[in-house]
């Protein structure tokens, strides 16, 4: 079972530019979800992805946007980047749709390290 | 207002003993997850163990268990014979399944506890 993984693992990028994060679901999964973790604190949702399409968006600007594609891979994408932006940016995925609870848990990949200067 | 609230920022536990990292949740959902995962200074996140809302047991995976009290919002994790290799951030975080009136997944972190385990 291949778990998921993300690319690229650090970045470092001027405020203004915009950059692109991967992510590759772990086998078997059809939903991947996006967080945004500061140093020091919990990760915080930006959006899901299911069937191609967003599923759930939490408190993120609109230059925060993500695409998923038929293998169920995603990306993210951070437009006009701010000196905030810069953090831990962690995929997870997971099954979505079928019956128990627990299918829905979602697994982690090791995360993209994003420095805006 | 907190919908995950982990109190104690630190914690130090002897290799050997048990240690229980504690964690309050708020929410009006009827049907919701709580899962716990440890976070390595590497930064990737480890699903450690799930607690759906319905479950009448207690949930175990190996050293890990779950003290669930629903009348008190509360889902501590309980690490048995602690190992060094247990040192590491430890998140508690709640899926609620009508978060909003819609069904998806998303995870509310609590702030995390870190975790020290002396030799």
């Amino acid at each position: 079972e291949t778990g998921v993984t993300q690319s690229p693992t650090h970045l470092i990028k001027t405020r203004g530019q915009q950059v692109t994060l991967r992510c590759s679901s772990q086998s078997g999964h059809n939903t991947v979800s996006w967080y945004q973790q500061a140093l020091g604190q919990g990760p915080q949702f930006i959006f899901q992805y299911y069937r191609e399409e967003e599923n759930g968006r939490g408190n993120f600007p609109p230059r925060f946007s993500g695409l998923q594609f038929p293998n169920y891979s995603s990306e993210l994408n951070v437009n006009a980047l701010e000196l905030d932006d810069s953090a831990l940016y962690l995929c997870a995925s997971s099954l979505f749709g079928t019956s128990g609870e627990r299918t829905d848990t979602q697994y982690f990949g090791p995360g993209t390290r994003l420095t805006v200067l | 207002a907190q919908k995950i609230t982990q109190t104690q920022p630190g914690m130090f536990v002897q290799e050997k003993e048990a240690v229980t990292l504690d964690c309050t949740y708020d929410t009006s959902d009827p049907s919701y997850g709580l899962f716990w995962y440890k976070q390595p200074s590497s930064g990737e996140m480890i699903f450690l163990i799930y607690q759906g809302s319905y479950d009448q047991q207690n949930a175990t995976e190996g050293r890990y268990s779950l003290n669930f009290q629903k009348a008190r919002k509360s889902a501590n994790l309980v690490i048995s014979a602690s190992q060094l290799g247990d040192s590491a951030m430890y998140f508690c975080a709640m899926r609620e399944l009508w978060a909003g009136g819609t069904s998806y997944g998303k995870l509310t972190f609590g702030q995390g506890t870190i975790l020290t385990v002396h030799p």
